[in-house]
């Protein structure tokens, strides 16, 4: 029962262009949405969220929109950089229930 | 550092074996989480308990596998009788927030078990 879905397995992006990654999810119930990334060898690390009752969150490069009637977010990096390439998770909370997508590798070519 | 901790990093056991994988959560933090990630996939859910109390237990797979968290702060989780479908790396993550509120998941570089 995946419940939040990453349908690209691997984005590939000129450095200084943006970056899009997307994600949807079934559950009508989450409250929050959030992205992290994970480099080889380590855990994720959380790098944005959202509310279910906003539609945009900025936080400098990073920019989160949440569509909650196509229950699609996507997650904006601009200008991507090298260092950005990593697997970036999306995640859907419902209250302390938190579920994974299955990860979209991103790779930013100098 | 003030990060989470888990150990071994690595660990390789026959087929039969019982393993146990120890976290460190940050401290402070009331909820503490078990994730299996398996090779090419997200993080998946086992358990979750908030201080000593393990509120959900839907993600484990078997009875094979059994979590604790006796005074609230450090976990065990124990996998009996390992099978080859047990190998994946396991994640634990904890956050500051108890029933009711939310705060991010913070994430140990986890354990990467391998049943042979």
């Amino acid at each position: 029962d995946q419940q939040v879905k990453q349908n690209s397995p691997s984005l590939s992006v000129q450095e200084g262009r943006i970056s899009i990654l997307n994600c949807d999810y079934t559950n009508s119930m989450f409250d929050y949405f959030l992205w992290y990334k994970k480099y080889p060898a380590e855990g994720p690390t959380f790098l944005i969220s959202i509310s279910s009752i906003k539609d945009k969150n900025e936080d400098g490069r990073f920019t989160v929109f949440l569509n909650k009637s196509a229950k699609h977010l996507s997650l904006h990096i601009v200008p991507s950089q090298p260092g950005d390439s990593a697997v970036y998770f999306c995640a859907a909370s419902d209250n302390n229930d938190m579920r994974f997508g299955a990860g979209t590798r991103l790779t930013v070519k100098p | 550092g003030a990060g989470v901790s888990q150990s071994p990093r690595y660990k390789v056991a026959k087929r039969g074996q019982d393993v146990a994988l120890r976290c460190d959560p940050i401290s402070g933090h009331v909820s503490l989480f078990w994730y299996q990630q398996a090779l090419g996939q997200g993080p998946e859910f086992l358990t979750y308990f908030q201080n000593e109390a393990q509120l959900d237990k839907s993600g484990l797979p078997s009875d094979r596998f059994f979590a604790e968290r006796p005074e609230g702060s450090v976990s065990t989780l124990k996998i009996q009788r390992t099978q080859q479908e047990d190998s994946a790396v396991y994640l634990c993550a904890s956050s500051l927030a108890g029933t009711g509120g939310w705060s991010p998941l913070h994430f140990g570089n986890g354990t990467r078990l391998t049943v042979t």
